[in-house]
């Protein structure tokens, strides 16, 4: 139990498009997802926490004009990156919290989308 | 201003031996330290947490170990294996408000030689 999917894994675009990565929780509802991103060889840096229903929280240093999220479900949750740029491409990486049981911290975390922007 | 500290940066283990991953936090507010397991082009994996009212936890290889008044805790897997080459990842989140945000540690590349 606890999956995330993502989709696409991977996605090439031409610099000046917009792209969207699909988050789902597949067997739980989730409370939260988070976006995460991270660049080869580094940590995971949270840019963004959305909760069901409502405007998602931005880290400090993100742009939510560019990284637009929307959390429509308990289940879905989704990221535009409009008007990419070389520069934004990157891993980027889902987690979900669920609603009930466990320790309610915990994430789990979806495989991850691979952007290269051209 | 980094709050949770991981290291080393990169660890060598032979097949069989010990490896150990420390991490230091400095927000006392955390009431939750989970390890990830990644490996390259995946997501992260959580492989064992632990809550601050309890000084150790195993499960299988991997124990974690927990000192609340060092404000540290470590990584120990025993018996390393080949297959248990990655990168693992501390972390700490605090319950409630702060929407159970989870801070990450910079890394650890684990590589057991056969």
């Amino acid at each position: 139990g606890a999956v995330v999917s993502q989709h696409p894994s991977w996605v090439i675009c031409k610099s000046g498009t917009s792209v969207k990565i699909e988050c789902r929780s597949l067997d739980f509802q989730a409370t939260t997802m988070f976006w995460y991103r991270q660049f080869p060889k580094q940590s995971l840096m949270l840019m963004a926490t959305s909760n069901e229903g409502s405007k998602a929280t931005y880290e400090q240093g993100v742009e939510k004009d560019k990284f637009l999220i929307n959390h429509a479900s308990l289940t879905l949750s989704t990221l535009t990156v409009t008007s990419a740029h070389p520069e934004d491409s990157s891993f980027y990486i889902c987690s979900a919290r669920s609603l009930a049981g466990g320790w309610g911290n915990e994430q789990f975390f979806g495989p991850g989308t691979r952007l290269t922007v051209l | 201003q980094q709050q949770v500290k991981q290291s080393p940066q990169s660890l060598i283990v032979q097949k069989g031996g010990i490896s150990i991953i420390n991490c230091a936090y400095e927000n006392t507010a955390f009431d939750y330290f989970p390890w990830y397991q990644q490996f390259p082009g995946k997501g992260p994996a959580l492989l064992i947490a632990i809550r601050p009212d309890v000084s150790e936890k195993k499960e299988g290889r991997f124990t974690i170990s927990f000192n609340k008044s060092a404000k540290q805790f470590s990584l120990h897997i025993m018996d390393s294996q080949p297959g248990d080459s990655a990168t693992y990842f501390c972390a700490a989140s605090t319950s409630g408000g702060s929407n159970y945000k989870l801070t990450f540690g910079k890394g650890t590349l684990l590589t057991v030689n056969p």
